[in-house]
């Protein structure tokens, strides 16, 4: 099956410092990636829609300015953290959706990204 | 807006019995599809089951089978012959046309030996 890689898997950073999550998809273009947040023992909200050669569509609540979202190809996707705050510390979640954009694809998840602020 | 509700944050269940996870959900889009993933401790999501708003039949996938009723706007997760490693996370979620998905508040199985 298709597969979403994401880097790196856990990460602590010193507050005030900016932090990088990648997210790719290795066996197929994916125009339309999704980054999601999801605190200890909840559900995941979506943060942003991130599609190809565009800028991302945040959810309402979401700092665009906090949560910088690059993607450049069809394979990669960039979360950035910047000025990170021990309030960011969350496990970020990435998943992709192919250039057939078939709705009864499963969605293709990332491994996730445990960030931990200190 | 489309909503989700999973109302059991925990389930019990003995090892080699069946258990039904409960899910509902809210749309106006005629078109949907609805899904259930497995999130164990680690924190990957790990796809289960899907099931398209046009599909006649429920979906199987080995041990796992999803019952939809439609008109009650259910899609309730039962799996079969539950093993200890069935114990984690489990979330109901519905993807629009636009690929954005939404998902429940997760249901967490204990499989007891």
């Amino acid at each position: 099956g298709a597969v979403v890689s994401q880097h790196p898997s856990w990460v602590i950073c010193k507050s005030g410092t900016s932090v990088k999550i990648e997210c790719r998809s290795l066996d197929f273009q994916a125009t339309t990636m999704f980054w999601y947040r999801q605190f200890p023992k909840q559900s995941l909200m979506l943060m942003a829609t991130s599609n190809e050669g565009s800028k991302a569509t945040y959810e309402q609540g979401v700092e665009k300015d906090k949560f910088l979202i690059n993607h450049a190809s069809l394979t990669l996707s960039t979360l950035t953290v910047t000025s990170a705050h021990p309030e960011d510390s969350s496990f970020y979640i990435c998943s992709a959706r192919d250039v057939v954009g078939r709705l009864n694809t499963e969605a293709f998840f990332g491994q996730g990204t445990r960030l931990t602020v200190v | 807006a489309q909503k989700i509700t999973q109302t059991q944050p925990g389930m019990f269940v003995q090892e080699k019995e069946a258990v039904t996870l409960d899910c509902t959900y809210d749309t106006s889009d005629p078109s949907y599809g609805l899904f259930w993933y497995k999130q164990p401790s680690s924190g990957e999501m790990i796809f289960l089951i899907y099931q398209g708003s046009y599909d006649q039949q429920n979906a199987t996938e080995g041990r796992y089978s999803l019952n939809f009723q439609k008109a009650r706007k259910s899609a309730n997760l039962v799996i079969s012959a539950s093993q200890l490693g069935d114990s984690a996370m489990y979330f109901c979620a519905m993807r629009d046309g636009a690929g954005k998905s939404t998902f429940g508040d997760g249901t967490t199985l204990t499989v007891k030996p």
